[in-house]
């Protein structure tokens, strides 16, 4: 069954940095391209980053390109976005994905989300 | 504003079949596929059509989806109380190199 629990939300100063962390279960990280998706409070999903299964392919919102890395420890199944310079407009619930390629790279499987508090 | 247009709302009664419009460009949804998503109020959404039309594992045939051109849809058949929730479309758009998502729509079982 897969699994993905992210961690690392926290409430945090504009201007301060955070790193998530998403472990996977129940499938080789490394053979799935995963994404980050957030949804601010009341608000729509919003993608934010995607990586290729090797990490050697990332993609980013142009809002947080500069701000944030997505990077993956594949021998410990594990996806993590580090988020620096955070703004209040950062501030949302971030989802870990597991996205499916032979769905045509649909976001299959969904995390349960950690939350993001920047505060000014 | 979000790259993907959705109304807002849709409601219907039970049984009767309600259509979610989802209305792109030709960057995201004429050239790319459409996915659909569901998401109940505190839980994470869910994956319920993907490749335009067709549906996971475990998702039932009420729920179809379609494109044509630069605009999909979402129907649900036989409306059920229980498929209140929110419905999210989404596509990659080949102009801005990012993943474009619809606002959402929230459908209400009369």
């Amino acid at each position: 069954e897969v699994q993905l629990l992210e961690s690392g939300g926290n409430l945090v100063r504009r201007g301060e940095s955070l790193k998530l962390s998403c472990a996977a279960s129940g499938f080789t990280l490394r053979s799935s391209a995963m994404s980050w998706v957030r949804q601010a409070p009341g608000k729509g999903l919003e993608w934010v980053s995607a990586s290729s299964g090797d990490g050697g392919s990332t993609d980013y919102i142009d809002s947080v390109k500069g701000r944030f890395t997505i990077s993956r420890d594949n021998s410990k199944n594990t996806l993590f976005l580090q988020m620096n310079s955070l703004r209040g407009e950062d501030t949302a619930l971030y989802y870990c994905v597991k996205m499916e390629v032979r769905m045509g790279n649909a976001f299959h499987f969904w995390g349960q989300g950690t939350m993001v508090i920047v505060s000014s | 504003q979000s790259v993907l247009t959705q109304p807002p709302s849709v409601s219907a009664t039970p049984g009767q079949t309600v259509t979610i419009s989802c209305s792109g460009t030709p960057s995201n949804i004429g050239t790319n596929f459409l996915f659909w998503y569901q998401q109940f109020p505190g839980t994470a959404p869910k994956l319920l059509i993907f490749r335009n039309d067709q549906r996971p594992s475990g998702v039932p045939d009420r729920f179809s989806g379609s494109k044509s051109g630069t605009s999909g849809s979402l129907a649900i058949s036989g409306l059920r109380s229980e498929d209140e929730a929110d419905y999210y479309c989404a596509a990659w758009d080949d102009r801005l190199s990012v993943w474009v998502f619809g606002g959402g729509s929230k459908l209400t079982v009369l």
